[in-house]
């Protein structure tokens, strides 16, 4: 079975800096997906970006990026300019690929603070 | 497009007793998924549909839930009776395609508190 661990429960960033959060999976399948998302107060699962671990390019999306190493079944998401609206949990997740079901993997999760 | 609806938003009730949440996807959405997600912790599914059949119901507790998605749109996911380790929150989601290439759209979840 699939597992995905996060291992900063809260991280706390000045509004501006960078911040990046940790995540360790584990698969013996070479085709699958990774995700973080956010969820903030509202409960709403909102996806921030998406990995496919066939692609050695690393994910981007605006001042989100992230750090996937497969061999080392990391994947890291760094933000940058963070902003008061990011504050919110974060959370890792992992798809197989190929046939059959495909339902999320999910991490603990981290709780982002932004200070002001 | 509209999103993905879920009700009731909340919802308390006794142990023992039953209860039903209700889901509807994004219009076309074929795949729909119900996930539970105690407080602290990640969600965790429950339950997939492609259109109206079951892909995966491995983590799916069988003598207490039930889900049905009648005619591939609308799903129920159902608790009888209910325990004190049900409260949590329920996330139902949709996406497109089944395999990861289309992204899941979440609803804002049910929560559910078992006194």
């Amino acid at each position: 079975a699939q597992t995905v661990t996060q291992s900063q429960p809260e991280m706390s960033v000045q509004e501006a800096e960078t911040v990046t959060l940790s995540c360790t999976y584990d698969t013996s399948e070479s085709d699958y997906y990774l995700f973080w998302y956010k969820q903030p107060p509202s409960r709403q699962m909102i996806l921030v970006i998406r990995q496919e671990a066939y692609k050695q390019q690393n994910a981007t999306e605006n001042r989100f990026s992230v750090n996937f190493q497969k061999a080392a079944k990391s994947f890291s998401l760094k933000i940058s300019d963070s902003q008061l609206g990011d504050a919110a949990m974060y959370f890792c997740a992992y798809s197989p690929g190929g046939g059959g079901a495909d339902g999320l993997t999910f991490g603990k999760g981290t709780h982002l603070i932004i200070q002001p | 497009e509209a999103g993905v609806a879920q009700s009731p938003r909340y919802k308390i009730i006794e142990k023992r007793q039953s209860v039903a949440f209700w889901c509807n996807p994004i219009s076309g959405h074929a795949t729909l998924y119900w996930y539970q997600q105690i407080l602290g912790q990640g969600p965790k599914l429950l339950i997939q549909f492609q259109n109206n059949g079951v892909v995966d119901d491995s983590q799916l507790p069988k003598d207490r839930f039930s889900a049905e998605r009648l005619k591939g749109v609308d799903s129920t996911l159902k608790i009888q009776p209910a325990k004190l380790e049900d409260s949590a929150v329920y996330l139902c989601a949709s996406s497109l395609v089944i395999r990861g290439r289309s992204p899941l759209h979440f609803g804002n979840g049910t929560r559910l508190t078992v006194t």
